[in-house]
């Protein structure tokens, strides 16, 4: 079953605009992750945001966590076309040594028109 | 540094029939998981292999098996296709940071 949910489903914006996409999850985490896939192909992963974290940032992308609400929100920064893609938040859960599995919601496609 | 490396790219196989699909990971990593992605889901976790041992389990039937080798490369088997197995199969290898996922072998069950 998914443990997040990507909020909006589907977002398009115009190069330049900043996309914000949120995810949600149900049970205590250890990490939230976030990932890139281009056209159905394989993962890239992003960012690693750790359960005692609030902000991260690695260039254009701010990832946030409000662990009680359950709650992380990625921010890309001047969109470019390139960032068009569906984007998943993934967590792995706080569960002791023997939970090792990525928990992915059903993603966000972004379209970035040029 | 070659990253993880998934073999077929893409095959299609009828109903009944079995399948093996593989999978090197990135050089340094030592362990291997499996994700199913059926289109427009996000993945979902069958089964991941830690020194030749499956570690770990998600709610896949016994149809599913896999098999880690010593040079921590791994295999993903699905006997008895069903049409509903038909996804976009993803290999995840990690070490003490991160995962890297290969580009995934799409199959079709006609």
């Amino acid at each position: 079953s998914q443990q997040g949910e990507e909020d909006p489903q589907a977002l398009s914006i115009q190069e330049g605009e900043n996309a914000t996409m949120n995810c949600s999850y149900k049970t205590s985490i250890n990490n939230l992750q976030w990932y890139r896939q281009n056209s159905g192909r394989g993962l890239v992963h992003l960012i690693l945001i750790r359960s005692n974290e609030r902000e991260k940032h690695s260039g254009r992308l701010r990832v946030t966590l409000d662990t009680s609400k359950k709650s992380s929100s990625l921010l890309i920064t001047a969109s470019r076309a390139a960032d068009t893609a569906s984007y998943f938040c993934a967590t792995t859960q706080n569960s002791g040594g023997s939970n090792y599995k990525l928990t992915f919601g059903k993603g966000t496609l972004l379209t970035v028109n040029p | 540094d070659a990253g993880v490396t998934q073999s077929p790219t893409h095959l299609i196989k009828t109903r009944g029939q079995q399948v093996t699909l593989r999978c090197s990971p990135k050089s340094g990593h030592d362990t291997v998981s499996w994700y199913q992605q059926a289109l427009g889901q996000g993945p979902q976790f069958i089964f991941q292999y830690y020194e030749e041992e499956e570690r770990q389990r998600g709610n896949f039937p016994d149809r599913f098996s896999g098999h880690q080798f010593p040079n921590y490369s791994s295999e993903l088997n699905v006997n008895a296709l069903l049409l509903g197995d038909s996804a976009l199969y993803l290999c995840a290898s990690s070490g003490t940071a991160g995962y890297t996922f290969g580009s995934g072998t799409r199959l079709t069950v006609v």
